[in-house]
């Protein structure tokens, strides 16, 4: 079975700090690793994922995720944070050989940057 | 833009009146998602068609139905609304390939009064 476990309800972080944003994932065999962004009333918005290669992963609005097989996780990161960024963060897997089978979700976390 | 359209943004309903939801997509893909979402929470998968082939999940209630015309328009059908289904309600696109990403709608808030 798939698994995505995110630690963190809340993040806080200072505007201007590095942000970190938890998660690890249980799969059988090779993830397929997504994170999304949801801003309050609105849909959930594709920030990047990784499929393969590379361990570091860059996406929209200055954020990357780095993919540790050996600790089975795949954080969050941006170097400094905007207030902006504040909004609720879900991280996704898919098992590469599982088909077209859905995503699982994280229980999400909520960031809030502080100015 | 190719994207996800999701109508009405904001529905109100009374309880037991049927509501219908509708999503439509332009980006051609094969496979579509209906969530239900509760506050701050993740989103819970309902249903999901890969092409024409319906997939219900186990624990979806009996009172929630989807229909698929064609590739572009999916809809939620509520059959009677009960206080418990106010919820975000989320659909979602993707192309077929097990790598490719979701596409979300913004989303219908419903309002069961």
């Amino acid at each position: 079975a798939q698994s995505v476990a995110q630690p963190e309800d809340q993040v806080n972080v200072a505007e201007g700090n590095p942000l970190t944003v938890k998660c690890t994932y249980s799969v059988s065999g090779n993830p397929y690793l997504f994170w999304y962004v949801q801003y309050p009333n609105r849909g959930l918005q594709f920030l990047l994922k990784y499929i393969t290669g590379d361990n570091l992963v860059k996406g929209s609005y200055g954020f990357e995720a780095e993919f540790n097989k050996s600790q089975t996780s795949f954080h969050l990161k941006k170097p400094s944070a905007l207030v902006s960024d504040s909004a609720l963060y879900f991280c996704a897997v898919r098992e590469a050989s599982s088909g077209n089978t859905p995503l699982v979700f994280g229980k999400g976390t909520r960031l809030s940057v502080i100015a | 833009d190719a994207m996800v359209i999701q109508n009405p943004r904001y529905q109100v309903t009374q309880f037991g009146k049927p509501v219908t939801l509708s999503c439509s997509q332009t980006l051609n893909h094969n496979v579509m998602y209906w969530y239900q979402q509760k506050s701050s929470q993740a989103p819970k998968l309902l249903f999901h068609y890969y092409d024409k082939d319906f997939n219900n999940e186990a624990d979806t209630p009996d009172n929630f139905q989807s229909r698929r015309p064609n590739t572009s328009f999916c809809f939620l059908d509520i059959r009677s609304p009960g206080l418990g289904d106010a919820a975000m309600y989320l659909c979602a696109t993707r192309g077929g390939l097990p790598m490719d990403e979701q596409f979300f709608g913004p989303g219908t808030r419903l309002t069961v009064l």
